[in-house]
Parts: structure tokens; C-alpha cells; sequence
């Protein structure tokens, strides 16, 4: 069991350039979500994803655009890369939710400097 | 939106010592969930709380929820450099399973 994986684990673009990050889950969790961390800002909620073919927009989605095609995978695409999407990226599953919020599980992150 | 804050953003102290963070909402939460992130790490789960007034504990952390359910603490007991990492808290916001964080409180322990 894997848990949950991200690719790749450290990328540097340059200004404008587009670029995929791959997350994937092995738990058949419904919900997927993808989170920025810059220092001193905790972590804030760029997409989520609550079962194939849903998708919404979190805190800050500009720049970035998912989709959600299968239960496993939830890729981040940045669509123009600018200096201030230089973050951490990770990606979180959990599964169903009842009337409580289930445990997000994180994947290691995505370190991206753009230049 | 909703919002948390946690205080305090840094401490540091001498293993051995206690430390305690808080972590205050300025509406009422129905639960909120505290996560460990060691440097250079992820996130992970710790604890989720419910119930007004609740206490919980795992071993030396002391994991609090108000009364009227708008703030919560975590106390660790006797630091350890294990301890070392940001400790955030976690209240939901917007149905399902979103989750907002607090920016996170970094604890460094001095062996």
C-alpha cells in the first residue's frame, strides 16, 4: 500500500512554462486535494476533488487548473508558471465523509522553484 | 471565509520543558483536527476533536477542545527532540472534507 505518491518530487521551471504534478492514491478515497505551502502560511487549498469527474476551486486556484478523470489520480496543472507559484506542493486523500471530516492523508510534496 | 489562529508561530524551548499550542476559531467548529509536519516533511493526522469540553491524550500530548468549541490546544509534556516540527490545527470549512489550516506553530527543542 502505497498510500498516497507524487511526481516529481523537485521541479524548476521558468517563468511561463506549464507543467503537470502527478498525485495518485491506492486507498479508494473519494476526496483528493491539493494544497500550497510557503513559509509562515501554513498550508492553503488551491483545488479539490470530491469523486471522478468533480472538481472545485479552493483558496487559491488561480494559475492552476486539475481534473479528475479516476478515483486514483488528481494531477495540478500550472498553466503559465510565475515566480509566486514558487511553493511546496502537496497532495491529500481521504475517504467518505459522514458527518465528520475523515483524515487527510499527505503525499511527501512537490518542491517547485519557477525563475 | 473562516478562519484560525494559532498562537504562538515559534517557540523554543530545552527538552525536558512543556509546551503548549493554541489554536482559536471566531466561530464555533464542529470538530477540528491537529497534524504534525516534521522538517522537510508532510503533514500528519495526530488527533480529531468533537466534543465540547473534550480532552484527549497520546502519551505525552494533551489535546484540548473548548467549551464552546472555538479554540483548541495541544500541550506536549516534557519535550523530547522527537517533538521537533509545526503543529497545526485543522477546524473544517465548507462541508464535506475540507479542511482549513492554521498557519502552524514550529517547535524546536534545545537537547
Amino acid at each position: 500500500n502505497a498510500g498516497v505518491t507524487q511526481t516529481p518530487k523537485f521541479q524548476v521551471l521558468k517563468t511561463g512554462q506549464s507543467m503537470t504534478l502527478q498525485c495518485a492514491q491506492d486507498m479508494n478515497h473519494e476526496y483528493m486535494s491539493w494544497y500550497r505551502q510557503d513559509p509562515g502560511m501554513g498550508l492553503r487549498l488551491i483545488h479539490y476533488s470530491v469523486g471522478a469527474g468533480i472538481t472545485d476551486q479552493g483558496e487559491v486556484p488561480n494559475g492552476y487548473n486539475v481534473s479528475r478523470s479516476t478515483t486514483e489520480d488528481f494531477p495540478l496543472r500550472l498553466l503559465s508558471a510565475a515566480p509566486s507559484q514558487t511553493s511546496v506542493y502537496f497532495c491529500a486523500s481521504s475517504g467518505t465523509a459522514g458527518f465528520l471530516q475523515e483524515t487527510q492523508y499527505f503525499g511527501p510534496g512537490t518542491r517547485l522553484l519557477v525563475l | 471565509g473562516q478562519q484560525v489562529m494559532q498562537i504562538p508561530q515559534y517557540q523554543h524551548v530545552q527538552e525536558g520543558e512543556d509546551f503548549t499550542t493554541y489554536c482559536n476559531s471566531s466561530t464555533t467548529l464542529s470538530n477540528i483536527q491537529w497534524y504534525k509536519q516534521r522538517p522537510g516533511g508532510h503533514p500528519v493526522f495526530l488527533i480529531q476533536l468533537v466534543k465540547s469540553g473534550e480532552v484527549k491524550k497520546q502519551k505525552r500530548l494533551t489535546f484540548q477542545f473548548g467549551e464552546a468549541k472555538k479554540n483548541s490546544s495541544l500541550h506536549i509534556t516534557a519535550t523530547q527532540t522527537t517533538d521537533v516540527g509545526t503543529y497545526f490545527c485543522a477546524p473544517p470549512s465548507g462541508g464535506y472534507n475540507k479542511l482549513i489550516f492554521g498557519a502552524g506553530t514550529r517547535l524546536a527543542v534545545h537537547p
